[in-house]
């Protein structure tokens, strides 16, 4: 069964950095991409960006490039979620998500979700 | 960001049947048969209900189906249970930039 773990809550401060996780098991990790999704407080989903582990190829949302580092690390099936300057509006519930290697066309799997909350 | 749209809320009493549209673009929705649902309960993580319009995962009931004609997909639940109350969220896989795009989500009531 597919599982993936994700860090803990997290309060920060604007202009700090930030990196979350997200933990596979269950799975060959090379096997699916995993995709990054935020959800604002009351609001819903959004798309950020997906990696494949196998070669760290990545593909982020216009909304989201420049601002936002993913990344992984097959040789603890592991991904990344970076911030390197926060800000207030990056507060949100992220959500790691897993999507099949060769049909990439929906979200099988969800992490449980890590709050991050940016505030001075 | 969101471009598809759903309406905010439906409700519905114990038995009855829902429907919950997904309207967007036709760049969005018009060609893509790869329309997914996700339900959300409060303080959860999403989880997959449906995918390429109308196939239901192993695990999720029969009572969850979905269709769609041109520029709408809807999600239908029959013999609505207490714990379908819930958001649901539909999802269109695009070929812009964005790849993924949601709806801004419906709540479902069950009276």
């Amino acid at each position: 069964e597919v599982q993936l773990v994700q860090s803990g809550a997290e309060v920060k401060k604007p202009g700090e950095s930030l990196r979350i996780s997200c933990k596979g098991s269950g799975y060959i990790f090379t096997d699916y991409w995993i995709s990054w999704v935020r959800q604002m407080p009351g609001q819903g989903l959004e798309w950020m960006g997906r990696i494949d582990p196998t070669d760290s190829f990545i593909k982020y949302s216009p909304s989201f490039q420049g601002h936002v580092t993913i990344s992984a690390d097959m040789s603890v099936d592991t991904a990344y979620l970076q911030w390197h300057r926060l800000r207030a509006s990056d507060t949100a519930v992220y959500f790691c998500a897993t999507q099949r290697m060769a049909y990439p066309f929906y979200f099988d799997s969800w992490g449980q979700g890590t709050l991050v909350k940016v505030s001075s | 960001q969101s471009a598809l749209t759903q309406p905010a809320s439906v409700s519905g009493s114990l038995g009855q049947s829902i429907t919950i549209s997904c309207t967007g673009a036709s760049s969005d929705l018009g060609d893509s048969k790869y329309i997914s649902w996700y339900q959300q309960h409060p303080g959860k993580a999403p989880k997959l209900l449906i995918y390429d319009v109308s196939i239901r995962p192993s695990g999720i009931s029969y009572r969850f189906s979905g269709s769609k004609s041109d520029n709408a997909a809807s999600l239908t639940i029959s013999g609505l249970q207490a714990e379908d109350e819930a958001d649901y969220y539909c999802s269109a896989y695009t070929t812009r930039d964005i790849l993924y795009v949601f709806g801004i989500g419906t709540k479902v009531t069950v009276l």
